[in-house]
């Protein structure tokens, strides 16, 4: 079964408005999270690394203002898209590690009308 | 920033084929993995190879890895339909001790035609 949940599994927003995505670990705690994007036909690029109890640390080009990460517990992390635009219409996934391995959510499908 | 670079870009056979992807990529690594992905869907975790390891093997795929060309390539044996999809493959350079985020390539889209 699966070891990540992410929630929810598409959403549809109006620009402007801000949209949040979590990501759970089950049955273990993570004290760190990945955060990768993936645009369509393309490849996963990594956004940032949550880390539970403080500050997310974001990729380069990646606005830590706009794309908010709050990982306030050990099981969960938040990502929030801020004044989402069309173009932040993306596939969000994110992962924790247990035992070295890292396990992936199913994804969010972000459409920003 | 990517690091590895998958090819080919497309990949389409005939079921009962062999589907071979190779991987590149630039920097030192501890380990490198390759996943799944269906269409619009999470990642599948396929088979994770040791910088110190050369071949693995899991059911249906093999995998190798050379480090003095920092490559890789994953083989599909007796490829099925339902092999239909996205393969990446990811490493992790994480310092030791670091916390294993992954790099992904851009990925080979394979078909297997029934």
């Amino acid at each position: 079964g699966a070891v990540v949940s992410q929630h929810p599994s598409w959403v549809i927003c109006k620009s402007g408005t801000s949209v949040k995505i979590e990501c759970r670990s089950l049955d273990f705690q993570a004290t760190t999270m990945f955060w990768y994007r993936q645009f369509p036909k393309q490849s996963l690029m990594l956004m940032a690394t949550s880390n539970e109890g403080s500050k997310a640390t974001y990729e380069q080009g990646v606005e830590k203002d706009k794309f908010l990460i709050n990982h306030a517990s050990l099981t969960l992390s938040t990502l929030t898209v801020t004044s989402a635009h069309p173009e932040d219409s993306s596939f969000y996934i994110c992962s924790a590690t247990r035992g070295r391995r890292p396990y992936f959510g199913e994804g969010s499908w972000l459409t920003v009308v | 920033s990517q690091q590895g670079e998958e090819d080919p870009q497309a990949l389409s056979i005939q079921e009962g084929e062999n589907a071979t992807m190779n991987c590149s990529y630039k920097t030192s690594i501890n380990n490198l993995q390759w996943y799944r992905q269906n269409s619009g869907r999470g990642l599948v975790h396929l088979i994770l190879i040791r910088s110190n390891e050369r071949e693995k093997h899991s059911g249906r795929l093999r995998v190798t890895l050379d480090t003095s060309k920092k490559s890789s390539s994953l083989l599909i044996t007796a490829s099925r339909a339902a092999d239909t999809a996205s393969y990446f493959c990811a490493t992790d350079a994480t310092p030791q001790g670091g916390s294993e985020k992954l790099v992904f390539g851009k990925g080979t889209k394979l078909t297997v035609n029934p």
